[in-house]
């Protein structure tokens, strides 16, 4: 199937810093791209859809200023965490469509101490 | 309510046992139906997809879809401790945003 890679896998940052995770698609070409949050033992919750060339599209209850989207290319998606807090500590994962089929990348584990 | 219900487990189960996955759904608009394996920290594995009702077949894993009864499975046969698993069913309409359940834990016990 299509490859999205998804890059740090995991990170640790301090309160008040700034995380960016980079999610690509390998052998497609992706006009948009979907961000997940995963809480423990909870399913994957969307957190806004990417558009390559325009502004993300944020889902209620999002704050697009805490977390910026960036698709600045047809195989390169950004989510930029700023300020982060501890309660931003949560697993991170995008996904792409090139067809009917829904890819995702392996996740980011971000840790705010 | 819910879009998608998802009994969230676990579910334990003797190794070489038939498994029986199950979801429910509302939005009737939902045209395509997937079942992914998650490991713990990993992200979501797709393992099978259909579009409208019908079943699918690979390997051990059947998925079926009832729309009349806006109910979908997963079944796995021979299960496997590697089988063990938490599976998520995921929904969509046409080239929409997917919408997941919570996800079924299951354990295969060897």
């Amino acid at each position: 199937g299509a490859v999205v890679s998804q890059h740090p896998s995991w990170v640790i940052c301090k309160s008040g810093t700034s995380v960016k995770i980079e999610c690509r698609s390998l052998d497609f070409q992706a006009t948009t791209m979907f961000w997940y949050r995963q809480f423990p033992k909870q399913s994957l919750m969307l957190m806004a859809t990417s558009n390559e060339g325009s502004k993300a599209t944020y889902e209620q209850g999002v704050e697009k200023d805490k977390f910026l989207i960036n698709h600045a290319s047809l195989t390169l998606s950004t989510l930029t965490v700023t300020s982060a807090h501890p309660e931003d500590s949560s697993f991170y994962i995008c996904s792409a469509r090139p067809g009917e089929e829904a890819f995702f990348g392996q996740g980011t584990r971000l840790t705010v101490v | 309510q819910k879009e998608v219900e998802q009994d969230p487990g676990p579910l334990s189960v003797p190794e070489g046992a038939i498994v029986s996955l199950n979801c429910t759904y509302s939005n009737s608009a939902f045209q395509y139906f997937m079942w992914y394996r998650q490991y713990s920290r990993k992200g979501p594995e797709l393992l099978m997809y259909t579009y409208s009702s019908g079943n699918k077949e690979d390997g051990r894993f059947t998925a079926q879809v009832d729309k009349s009864s806006k109910y979908i499975s997963l079944f796995i046969r021979d299960s496997q401790p590697s089988d063990s698993a938490t599976y998520l069913c995921a929904m969509s309409p046409v080239y929409q945003k997917v919408t997941f359940g919570t996800g079924t834990k299951l354990q295969v016990i060897p």
